[in-house]
């Protein structure tokens, strides 16, 4: 079956540090593979992905990503961690079998919480 | 320019009630998809639309779950009979298309959170 894990519930980071946050898939096939975040009342947003390529991407807000095919792993990590960086983060991987769209399967989020 | 709306934002319905979620997508946008998402949980696939056609309703918990876009646009998710356990809140999302190996981002609405009673 296709899943993606979240291992962490939290995250605690002091501003300034360096955050990850962590994610790994099992996916039949290449992996198409997605980081959205969810502030609080508000919908999903898009910070970047993986298709092909090179195995760092950068996305929105200063993160990035390393894609890492050995471990099956995609994790976010952004270099210097702010307060507003703070909410829920999803790993999310296109289904393999979705026929050509983006048939998304979730992680159950992670929550980052940057303290000052 | 506007994103993806959704009404109303909150629902609270006794429980056997009828239900009816409406999405605006991105103007042009081709790719509709509704997910819930439970308390705590991450997003999980209902249903996929290309246009007017419904492609994929195979995460549709029952047949008391039912989704349209008649022009192509706005969609309505409407739940027959309501149960505690379709508390939850119900987020639509567009892309701009569907091609074979779509490799676009979805852009999400803010949600309907529902509350059965």
């Amino acid at each position: 079956a296709q899943s993606v894990a979240q291992p962490e519930d939290q995250v605690n980071v002091a501003e300034g540090n360096p955050l990850t946050v962590k994610c790994t898939y099992s996916v039949s096939g290449n992996p198409y593979l997605f980081w959205y975040v969810q502030y609080p009342n508000r919908g999903l947003q898009f910070l970047l992905k993986y298709i092909t390529g090179d195995n760092l991407v950068k996305g929105s807000y200063g993160f990035e990503a390393e894609f890492n095919k050995s471990q099956t792993s995609f994790h976010l990590k952004k270099p210097s961690a702010l307060v507003s960086d703070s909410a829920l983060y999803f790993c999310a991987v296109r289904d393999f079998w979705s026929g050509g769209y983006n048939k998304l399967i979730f992680g159950a989020g992670t929550r980052l919480a940057v303290h000052p | 320019g506007a994103g993806v709306s959704q009404s109303p934002r909150y629902k609270v319905a006794k429980r056997g009630q009828d239900v009816a979620l409406r999405c605006d997508p991105i103007s042009g946008h081709v790719s509709l998809f509704w997910y819930q998402q439970a308390l705590g949980q991450g997003p999980e696939f209902l249903t996929y639309f290309q246009n007017e056609a419904q492609l994929d309703k195979s995460g549709l918990p029952s047949d008391r779950f039912f989704a349209e876009r008649p022009e192509g646009s706005v969609s309505t998710l409407k739940i027959q009979r309501t149960q505690q356990e379709d508390s939850a809140v119900y987020l639509c999302a567009s892309s701009p298309r569907s091609l074979a190996g779509d490799s676009y981002e979805q852009y999400f609405g803010p949600g309907t959170r529902l509350t059965v009673t």
